[in-house]
């Protein structure tokens, strides 16, 4: 059974369409809440860690919000250039590793 | 600040053959190092971790091992490649402790052929 589970997997968006992406979590005793951003062939990219139920984090067009059994990266007015896969990843504690889910492709049509 | 390091970029063996990626991590000390594979809608699972010299945790029985012979050096091997050793290979990074957030490196295309 997944304990991180991403929807939808593959999101198609017209430019300027918001939407929200979700991140759910089975696991209890949680450390922390990842949203990472990954273009094809490359590394993933840091965006943002959330540690409490209510915290919310900005950074340009996204917004990560984190409640007690998932999170959401919210796109605002989204451009081509957002067009990527996001990931997210939880922390249970610890020294222990990250458990990541299977990721959302976005893709911003112009 | 730190930076993160992997080579080859992309790398195509065959069957039986040995294998050796590397990576390295610049500013930063005692960093805990991780070894992930990326295929395609498996999303992304972790290999190795490392929190010290000579430190290995395995997650996935497989016939890929790690060693760390220097403080911000990780490497990956393999003896003999399998067909099922395709994939995207990812090294990362985080501060000791292992609260912190992970960074990751630019990543290897192995073609197992």
């Amino acid at each position: 059974e997944d304990q991180v589970t991403q929807s939808p997997e593959a999101l198609r968006l017209q430019e300027g369409e918001s939407s929200s992406l979700n991140c759910s979590y089975t696991v209890s005793g949680l450390r922390g809440l990842f949203w990472y951003r990954q273009d094809p062939g490359k590394g993933p990219e840091f965006l943002f860690t959330l540690y409490s139920a209510g915290e919310e984090k900005e950074k340009e067009r996204l917004k990560a919000t984190l409640t007690k059994k998932e999170s959401f990266l919210h796109i605002t007015a989204p451009k081509p250039e957002d067009s990527a896969t996001y990931l997210c990843a939880v922390r249970l504690g610890g020294n222990t590793p990250l458990v990541f889910g299977k990721g959302t492709r976005l893709s911003v049509i112009a | 600040s730190q930076t993160i390091h992997q080579w080859p970029a992309t790398l195509v063996q065959p069957v039986g053959s040995p294998l050796s990626l590397e990576c390295t991590v610049e500013g930063t000390s005692n960093p805990n190092l991780y070894w992930y594979r990326q295929a395609a809608g498996r999303g992304l699972q972790l290999l190795f971790y490392s929190v010290g010299i000579g430190q290995i945790s395995s997650e996935v029985p497989q016939n890929l091992s790690a060693s760390r012979p220097q403080d911000r050096q990780f490497i990956l091997s393999s003896k003999k490649l399998l067909l099922s050793d395709s994939g995207f290979y990812l090294c990362a990074w985080s501060l000791a402790g292992g609260a912190d957030t992970q960074y990751f490196g630019p990543g290897t295309r192995l073609t197992v052929l």
